[in-house]
């Protein structure tokens, strides 16, 4: 069974505008993981954040986690048709045993 | 540096029968863990294999076993196919001990017929 959930399922935004996606899940987490997944191939990290931290950046991304509400947000500004993917969130416990969501479907039009 | 190769690509096999799939891990990691993707859904953890040990495991039937070789190699077999283990395998990378990001190889395409 599947730990998260994204939400939405599919987002469709034009070039330039700003994606959230959001993720939550059921359990305690060592650390929580965003990746993306172009055309049914292999999947891309993007960002880690551990349950001790609230918020973290990597270029145009911004992850947020909320432990109390067991959800997470991730922000891509100023997007590019060439973030159109699936992206996931991933829960780690221990032992680098990913738990992933069912996925976001982005689609950017240009 | 070269990150995480799978091979082959894409494979076709008939139900009942056996296949094995191939995992290099990226340099310097040690760990690696097997997920299975089946059409619009996200992966599921398969297994996870350290030190040629099967550390973690999830939840398939005893039809899927692994191996790791000392290089850290690994592979996966799936004995009886069933039409329903159609789908994208993945293998992924890591450093052992935990709490680090996976890397990803391109997956295996496999088709039960």
């Amino acid at each position: 069974s599947q730990q998260g959930e994204e939400d939405p399922q599919a987002l469709s935004i034009q070039e330039g505008e700003n994606a959230t996606m959001n993720c939550s899940y059921k359990t305690s987490i060592n650390n929580l993981q965003w990746y993306r997944q172009n055309s049914g191939r292999g999947l891309v990290h993007l960002i880690l954040i551990r349950s001790n931290e609230r918020e973290k950046h990597s270029g145009r991304l911004r992850v947020t986690l909320d432990t109390s509400k067991k959800s997470s947000s991730l922000l891509i500004t100023a997007s590019r048709a060439a973030d159109t993917a699936s992206y996931f969130c991933a829960t780690d416990l221990y032992g680098n045993k990913l738990v992933f969501g069912a996925g976001t479907i982005l689609r950017v039009k240009s | 540096d070269a990150g995480v190769t799978q091979s082959p690509t894409h494979l076709i096999k008939t139900r009942g029968q056996q296949v094995t799939l191939r995992c290099s891990p990226k340099s310097g990691h040690d760990t690696v863990s097997w997920y299975q993707q089946a059409l619009g859904q996200g992966p599921q953890f398969i297994f996870q294999y350290y030190e040629e040990e099967e550390r973690q495991r999830g939840n398939f039937p005893d039809r899927f076993s692994g191996h790791q070789f000392p290089n850290y190699s690994s592979e996966l077999n799936v004995n009886a196919l069933l039409l329903g283990d159609s789908a994208l395998y993945l293998c992924a990378s890591s450093l052992g001990g935990g709490g680090y990001e996976q890397y990803f190889g391109p997956g295996t395409r496999l088709t039960v017929t």
